[in-house]
């Protein structure tokens, strides 16, 4: 069974700082996504990025990006120049591609500060 | 428009109550989703509807009652909850089922159980 893991249950970055946010999973297939969902306060869970696992080039939206390391299963997701409003829930996400039972599995999250 | 929307924001009732949660989109997804999101947890999963049919039911007791009247359109029906239902509930959407589209999530209906 595939499975995701963030060990950071809570991290906290200075406001136009960079911080990472680490994430781990599982799984034998070879074609697969991955997703980071932000949730802030407000609850509406907000895909950040995506990557599919077939691409080696790291996926970059803007001030985040990721680094994906398919041999090491490892998935993590850099915020560049931090600003107040990136401060939510963030939680690192897995699909396998293609079957019809194929589920968004989500990790257990990281609840970020960013101070001022 | 690429929302998804959700009825109501919050919910309070009775354990003998019966309500109903409305999910809304417009983008034609042809998957939609129920999740129950505990305080600080992340989201599990509930219901999958595939073209307006149920493909997945993660195991839900019967107080739980999906249904999908359209493809625009995903209720979740409450009877006889459990103040230990009480939680956010998420609805999403995806283009499809079986690919690796991300899903669409709504603001949440808070559900209060009293």
């Amino acid at each position: 069974a595939q499975t995701v893991t963030q060990s950071q249950p809570e991290m906290s970055v200075q406001e136009a700082e960079t911080v990472t946010l680490s994430c781990t999973y599982d799984t034998s297939e070879s074609d697969y996504y991955l997703f980071w969902y932000k949730q802030p306060p407000s609850r509406q869970m907000i895909l950040v990025i995506r990557q599919e696992a077939y691409k080696q080039q790291n996926a970059t939206e803007n001030r985040f990006s990721v680094n994906f390391q398919k041999a090491a299963k490892s998935f993590s997701l850099k915020i560049s120049d931090s600003q107040l409003g990136d401060a939510a829930m963030y939680f690192c996400a897995y699909r396998k591609y293609g079957g019809a039972t194929n589920k968004l599995i989500f990790g257990t999250g990281t609840l970020l500060a960013v101070q001022p | 428009d690429t929302e998804v929307t959700q009825t109501p924001k919050h919910l309070v009732m009775g354990m003998t109550n019966k309500k109903s949660l409305k999910c809304e989109q417009h983008m034609g997804h042809r998957a939609m989703y129920w999740y129950k999101q505990k305080a600080k947890k992340p989201p599990e999963l509930m219901f999958v509807y595939s073209y307006e049919k149920l493909s997945i039911n993660e195991s839900v007791p019967s107080r739980f009652s999906p249904e999908c009247p359209n493809s625009s359109l995903l209720n979740l029906h409450l009877h006889a909850l459990q103040p230990e239902d009480s939680a956010l509930y998420l609805c999403a959407s995806s283009p499809e089922f079986g690919g690796g589209t991300e899903a669409f999530f709504g603001q949440g209906t808070r559900l209060t159980v009293v």
